[in-house]
């Protein structure tokens, strides 16, 4: 199964400040396609998950610009360039290339 | 609009038995693959297991192999998720979620059923 490690755990940001969270899987995640199929997803207090990115960086509609991914192979980032209210939850990157698919641990953006 | 609602979920001894339905609608379900993830009380998400449009390709995690069965119903688009021999362990919020047309990243999600497995 192919791992997939956050960091870091929990980050306390201040309200306009950038935010970044690495995620590093324990395999490549090209498929055979030549995609690789790594995504961030949000989750709220009390919601579901929301998708926030897709195929390393590439943002679901609707997400703000303040959001961006990048990476390849095993090493991938989510930035958010200036941390609003809004953005208060835990993140999740998500492997989709490989049976069975795996998420991160989750990584929590607090406001200080 | 776009939706998917989960039901079934409840309380229920160990090593009985339930059953998950998901809804959808505002869609055309049988152009997706689809999803069951779970979130147990406090914790992150967990893939359980996942089904090809057709039914024809299906994935399951090796913590509910032997013990869960998913499948769907495109004329009545509904996914379904058979859960037996249910362990404490298995106490989570399942989710159902869609696998969108971008590939690999789950674009659409239910509001979740809880099932919670205590004598």
């Amino acid at each position: 199964d192919i791992v997939m490690t956050q960091t870091p755990l929990s980050s306390p940001v201040t309200l306009g400040q950038p935010a970044s969270i690495s995620c590093r899987s324990s395999q490549s995640l090209v498929h055979s396609d030549g995609n690789t199929y790594l995504s961030w997803l949000q989750q709220r207090p009390g919601q579901p998950p929301r998708l926030l990115i897709y195929k390393i960086s590439n943002r679901f509609s609707g997400v703000p610009d303040r959001f961006s991914g990048s990476g390849a192979g095993t090493d991938f980032t989510l930035k958010i360039s200036r941390v609003e209210a809004e953005d208060v939850g835990v993140y999740y990157c998500m492997q989709g290339t490989q049976f069975p698919l795996t998420f991160g641990g989750g990584t929590k953006v607090e406001i200080k | 609009e776009v939706q998917l609602v989960e039901s079934g979920g409840g309380l229920v001894q160990p090593g009985r038995s339930l059953r998950l339905s998901c809804a959808a609608s505002g869609f055309t379900f049988d152009d997706y693959a689809m999803h069951w993830v779970r979130q147990a009380p406090g914790k992150g998400l967990e893939w359980v297991s996942g089904i090809s449009w057709n039914s024809g390709s299906i994935g399951l995690a090796d913590s509910v192999k032997g013990r869960f069965t998913i499948s769907r119903d495109n004329a009545k688009n509904s996914l379904y998720l058979q859960m037996n021999s249910l362990r404490p362990e298995d106490t989570a919020l399942y989710y159902c979620a869609r696998d969108g047309a971008q590939g690999g990243a789950f674009d659409i999600w239910g509001q979740g059923t809880t099932v919670t497995v205590s004598s």
